[in-house]
């Protein structure tokens, strides 16, 4: 298995940009979700998945959307990028309490 | 408003010695409480967990002790090694963890060798 895979590693994008940071797991877990970690800060949930179809938001969703069409995917979405959504992007998935973390994606945003 | 409070920021521990990462919370329906660990460019990864019905957990050379009343959990780590060094980052969930985990801010340890 490969666990929780992310997709870019690194990404740089400018202001006003938009992209979607990919996340996918082969467990078949049912719950998923993005966690952002930033110095000194921790990890703050983002937004998450129940199941297909079922998604919520977290502490800060504020300039991320998300969707689940899949058990398997859960992409995040920053739809006009700023500057303070500088960080280091974790998606992960649950099975019982266990939470499963991917590599990250190091997003800078300029 | 914090409600998972991790200390210290930062540590420093000889080889063979005892780590020791304190946490305290203040949302009395969490019943969850895992201890992460992360290596520089990885995810973090779950190390030793705890409910608050026990008072103290170990697994190899991690403990977690628990102390309810008080609203605390530390994380010990026994004859640490240079391997260990690493973040660790206390967390807490409640009703199954389906509104994610709440974490501490981390511990950035170091064992000298």
């Amino acid at each position: 298995n490969a666990g929780v895979t992310q997709t870019p590693k690194f990404q740089v994008l400018k202001t006003g940009q938009s992209m979607t940071l990919q996340c996918a797991q082969d467990m078949n877990h049912e719950y998923m979700s993005w966690y952002r970690q930033d110095p000194g800060m921790g990890l703050r949930l983002i937004h998450y998945s129940v199941g297909a179809g079922i998604t919520d938001q977290g502490e800060v969703p504020n300039g991320y959307n998300v969707s689940r069409s899949t058990t398997e995917d859960f992409p995040l979405r920053l739809l006009s990028a700023a500057p303070s959504q500088t960080s280091v992007y974790f998606c992960a998935s649950k099975w019982m309490n266990e939470q499963f973390f991917g590599p990250g994606t190091r997003l800078t945003v300029l | 408003q914090q409600q998972v409070k991790q200390s210290p920021q930062s540590l420093i521990v000889q080889k063979g010695g005892i780590s020791i990462i304190n946490c305290a919370y203040e949302n009395t329906a969490f019943d969850y409480f895992p201890w992460y660990q992360q290596f520089p460019g990885k995810g973090p990864a779950l190390l030793i967990a705890i409910r608050p019905d026990v008072s103290e957990k170990k697994e190899g050379r991690f403990t977690i002790s628990f102390n309810k009343s008080a609203k605390q959990f530390s994380l010990h780590i026994m004859d640490s090694q240079p391997g260990d060094s690493a973040t660790y980052f206390c967390a807490a969930s409640k009703g199954g963890g389906a509104d994610g985990l709440t974490f501490g801010k981390g511990t950035h340890l170091i064992i000298q060798p």
